[in-house]
């Protein structure tokens, strides 16, 4: 079975764009869970989405939304891109709201340049 | 939420036992202990989670003394593919039904032959 899969795998912006990241869960998952990771720190919760509801969230500014489509896929919009906004966004997908084992995927390198 | 806290690097060799340990003084009553493990440019992986006492998998053992304000995730007989970070995660059973792990900077785990 496939795990979860997330696209661009490497994305450069420049300070003001708009981005959108995207996540593919493992089949059968139904919530997603959405972390920034700074480099040489641990990750750090932005969102989780269950059902096409968002069920928790992060201290992000509200630059930072998300939606979860019906086949269970999400996307990461960020907008008015700042250069600190540069980092691993990673996507972990589980079966249902919780609790229940996360399974992160690979994620997505954002430059902001 | 239960702060952790753990040394920010490690040195071992091949093939000997790795002990890792973390604090958490301020440990609540429901939370969980859970260990990751991440590689370079990889999402984390769950390697265990325990709430007392000792619990062990195919991969490692995590031993939690009685006060349960600290923790020690042991790896036997270590290899140069365990090079990575191990995060020690304090709360909510595998973030509780918001999906919210919460991730401290970790430590950086090099193995050497």
């Amino acid at each position: 079975d496939a795990g979860v899969t997330q696209s661009p795998t490497h994305l450069i912006k420049t300070r003001g764009q708009q981005v959108t990241l995207r996540c593919s869960p493992i089949s059968g998952h139904k919530s997603v869970s959405w972390y920034q990771q700074v480099l040489g720190q641990g990750p750090q919760f932005i969102f989780q989405y269950y059902e096409k509801e968002e069920r928790g969230r992060g201290n992000f500014p509200d630059r930072f939304s998300a939606r979860q489509f019906p086949n269970y896929s999400s996307e990461l919009n960020v907008n008015a891109l700042l250069l600190g906004d540069s980092a691993l966004y990673l996507c972990a997908s589980m079966m249902g709201q919780g609790p229940y084992e996360q399974y992160f995927g690979p994620g997505t390198r954002l430059t902001v340049t | 939420l239960a702060k952790t806290t753990q040394p920010i690097s490690m040195d071992s060799y091949e093939g000997q036992e790795v002990n890792i340990t973390c604090s958490h003084n301020n440990i609540a009553t429901n939370d969980y202990i859970t260990w990751y493990q991440q590689f370079p440019s990889q999402g984390p992986r769950f390697i265990i989670q325990g709430y007392k006492t000792k619990v062990t998998n195919e991969v490692a053992s995590l031993f939690i003394p009685a006060d349960r304000k600290s923790s020690t995730l042991s790896l036997p007989r270590v290899s140069l593919s365990d090079t990575a970070v191990y995060y020690c995660l304090v709360g909510e059973n595998y973030g509780g039904s918001q999906g919210n792990l919460i991730f401290g900077k970790g430590t950086k785990l090099s193995v050497k032959p």
